[in-house]
């Protein structure tokens, strides 16, 4: 079956740049999206369509797209971003597919 | 605003059907395409299926076999039903407007237990 892959952690201090990537074989071809989720909390939309920014999501959010990957930036990390991020793009069946999901850790 | 919000038993037996609804409210169900996700305890998501306001429906392999969603548009909402449900089908279950899932409910949490 189809598998996003997203590393399981990443770790930035308040004010740095934190990138988290999203690798699958279908990305050429299909969107990606991208969720925050805190704790308790139902995810939220932050990115659609690879680099597309919902309104209302601040714009230190962004996205990005090459090949096999996507990826998402928070520039300026603050306190309020840590949070779980997933991934999510159809495979060719237009079956939905979510990575595994990174948790963000602001230092 | 849309807003989503499901509906149904929190405890459900094993082997029994879990059954939910979700209520689209501010917005109309047509023209959409709308899922179910769910999230096991301490665990990531993972999509169920999804329908369209016409009954167009698409399932997750992995649970294809046991789900069945369907859509009710005089009442804006659609609802799933899971079978032969086990431990493993503990989750919050959530609805969500595909594709790009911008609008999601609060999520309901599901317990299988006897």
């Amino acid at each position: 079956s189809y598998e996003l892959t997203q590393p399981p952690s990443v770790s930035v201090s308040p004010g740095q740049t934190a990138r988290i990537t999203c690798s699958g074989d279908a990305l050429p071809k299909q969107y990606g999206y991208w969720y925050q989720q805190k704790p308790g909390q139902a995810p939220v939309l932050v990115i659609y369509k690879d680099s597309e920014r919902p309104s209302g999501i601040p714009e230190r959010f962004s996205g990005s797209s090459s090949g096999t990957t996507v990826t998402l930036t928070i520039s300026g990390v603050q306190t309020e971003d840590e949070a779980d991020y997933y991934c999510q793009s159809p495979d060719s069946s237009g079956t939905r597919v979510f990575g595994g999901g990174t948790k963000l850790t602001v230092l | 605003q849309v807003q989503l919000q499901e509906s149904g038993p929190g405890l459900v037996k094993p082997s029994e059907t879990l059954s939910l609804t979700c209520t689209v409210s501010g917005g109309s169900i047509s023209g959409y395409y709308w899922s179910w996700i769910r999230q096991p305890p301490g665990k990531g998501l993972e999509w169920i299926a999804y329908i369209s306001y016409t009954g167009s429906t698409n399932y997750n392999p992995s649970l294809k076999s046991r789900v069945t969603i369907s859509v009710d548009t005089s009442k804006n909402q659609f609802s799933l039903r899971l079978r032969s449900v086990t431990a493993a089908d503990t989750a919050v279950y959530y609805c969500a407007r595909d594709t790009d899932f911008d609008y999601w409910g609060q999520g309901t949490l599901v317990t299988v237990s006897s």
